[in-house]
């Protein structure tokens, strides 16, 4: 089975920092990538995704990700967060054609 | 409003008493899938579904059934719930056949076993 690992479970900073969370996936085939994000007492929703083409890819609110194959890696990045960003963030792999894999999940507290 | 609706929010059941939970789609979608989401593991994905009669096991289908009669429907059954399925179970879907296609969640259904 595949597996994906978000190694940071929580995170906790202050507005304007900067944001990076890791994503490692064990599959090495093809592969679709996604970032979903859950803000409290909301649905999951599409943060960004990774199908082919540019390995750097952006997402909404300023959000972006890089895919390198070679680390089997897609890390999301924010250059500045805001109080706003407070939200549960899942890295999620497409592979076997119809599955998918979620990571653990992060949970990102920003300090006003 | 393009939605997936799931039924009941909260359940509380006992040990062994069947329950469904509903899942709907009003976007036309093709691909359907459950996920149960559980602290420290993540969303795993228990079934899904290609199309109107196409079913496939994900990762944790043990305990679980579905069926998918109509495109828009995708009932979530625990014929004989034990207290290891209390979870938050999320029903999704995607419009084409799964891969690579962006899904929409539901809300999640809030579901504890005694």
């Amino acid at each position: 089975a595949q597996s994906v690992s978000q190694h940071n479970h929580h995170v906790i900073l202050s507005e304007a920092a900067s944001l990076e969370l890791g994503c490692n996936y064990s599959y090495g085939g093809t592969v679709n990538l996604f970032w979903y994000v859950q803000y409290p007492g909301q649905h999951l929703q599409l943060l960004l995704k990774y199908f082919s083409g540019d390995p750097l890819v952006k997402g909404i609110k300023g959000f972006e990700a890089e895919f390198i194959k070679s680390k089997f890696s897609f890390n999301l990045r924010k250059p500045s967060v805001q109080w706003s960003d407070t939200a549960e963030y899942f890295c999620a792999v497409n592979s076997d054609f119809n599955k998918f894999y979620f990571g653990s999940g992060t949970k990102l507290n920003v300090k006003p | 409003e393009a939605q997936v609706t799931q039924n009941p929010r909260y359940l509380i059941t006992v040990t062994g008493k069947k329950l469904t939970v509903t899942c709907s789609q009003n976007m036309n979608h093709e691909y359907m899938s459950w996920y149960r989401q559980d602290p420290g593991l993540g969303l795993r994905q228990i079934y899904y579904s290609m199309n109107v009669e196409v079913t496939d096991k994900g990762d944790v289908p043990e305990g679980y059934k579905v069926s998918r009669k109509e495109k828009r429907n995708f009932p979530l059954i625990l014929e004989s719930p034990s207290p290891n399925q209390t979870s938050l179970y999320f029903c999704a879907s995607s419009s084409a056949s799964g891969w690579g296609d962006i899904q929409y969640f539901g809300a999640g259904t809030r579901l504890s076993v005694l």
